[in-house]
């Protein structure tokens, strides 16, 4: 089955400072979301990627995903008190149905120090 | 973004009771719901998949007749949670997508039985 390891598991940074948070598959993605969550709410999405090489930027948050579709990045620059949370990359996975399976890496918890 | 709502937010029931969560997708058809639970500072654990019409495909070590998922139009689905017990309190989060593109997220419900 597919897993999805994502790092780091934690990280405090100060304010102002980039970061970069790696997901990584065991299998080749068909879509790979990155989605932003506080404990005990809903996610917000972020953004989606499909394609080799694909980056896209929101604000200031970048994501990227490999050209072998197995590994994606988050990069985050000149964070903000506002991009504290957990981040959770996932993976659509076996495409059947018309769906998919929608899995979960481990998430990265980020803290961002004024 | 697209608008998914989750019903009820927070739900405390007494151990041996069912207990049924909506989720419904407000502005788009959702041909593919997904059902998650999260334990406490740990990521979203898949329980089953659904599309519209069909029996949902549940993963391994969830239990159908436990927890019973209904996918009746491309705007609702339902998860009930039968016979209830301490152990299934949790926070269940259910997302939905359109198609071959973004799945996006209810905001959770949290189940506590008592």
């Amino acid at each position: 089955s597919q897993e999805l390891e994502q790092s780091p598991q934690s990280l405090i940074v100060q304010e102002g400072k980039n970061l970069t948070i790696n997901c990584t598959s065991s299998k080749t993605l068909y879509g790979l979301y990155w989605y932003k969550q506080k404990y005990g709410e809903g996610l917000i999405f972020l953004m989606m990627l499909q394609k080799g090489g694909e980056e896209k930027s929101h604000e200031k948050i970048t994501a990227k995903l490999d050209e072998k579709k197995q590994q994606s990045s988050l990069h985050i620059t000149a964070s903000q008190p506002s991009h504290a949370g957990i981040y959770l990359c996932g993976a659509l996975t076996l495409i059947y149905n018309q769906g998919g399976k929608l899995i979960f890496g481990q998430g990265t918890e980020l803290s961002v120090k004024p | 973004g697209a608008v998914v709502s989750q019903h009820p937010s927070r739900v405390i029931c007494k151990s041996g009771t069912s207990v049924k969560i909506e989720c419904r997708s407000l502005d788009f058809q959702a041909t593919t719901m997904f059902w998650y639970r999260q334990f406490p500072k740990q990521s979203l654990m898949l329980m089953a998949t659904s599309n519209e019409g069909s029996k949902a495909t549940y993963e391994q070590g969830v239990e159908k007749d436990k927890f019973l998922i209904n996918h009746a139009s491309l705007t609702l689905s339902t998860l009930t949670v039968t016979s209830a017990h301490p152990e299934d309190s949790s926070f269940y989060i259910c997302s939905a997508r359109r198609g071959a593109g973004e799945a996006f997220f209810g905001q959770g419900t949290r189940l506590t039985v008592v």
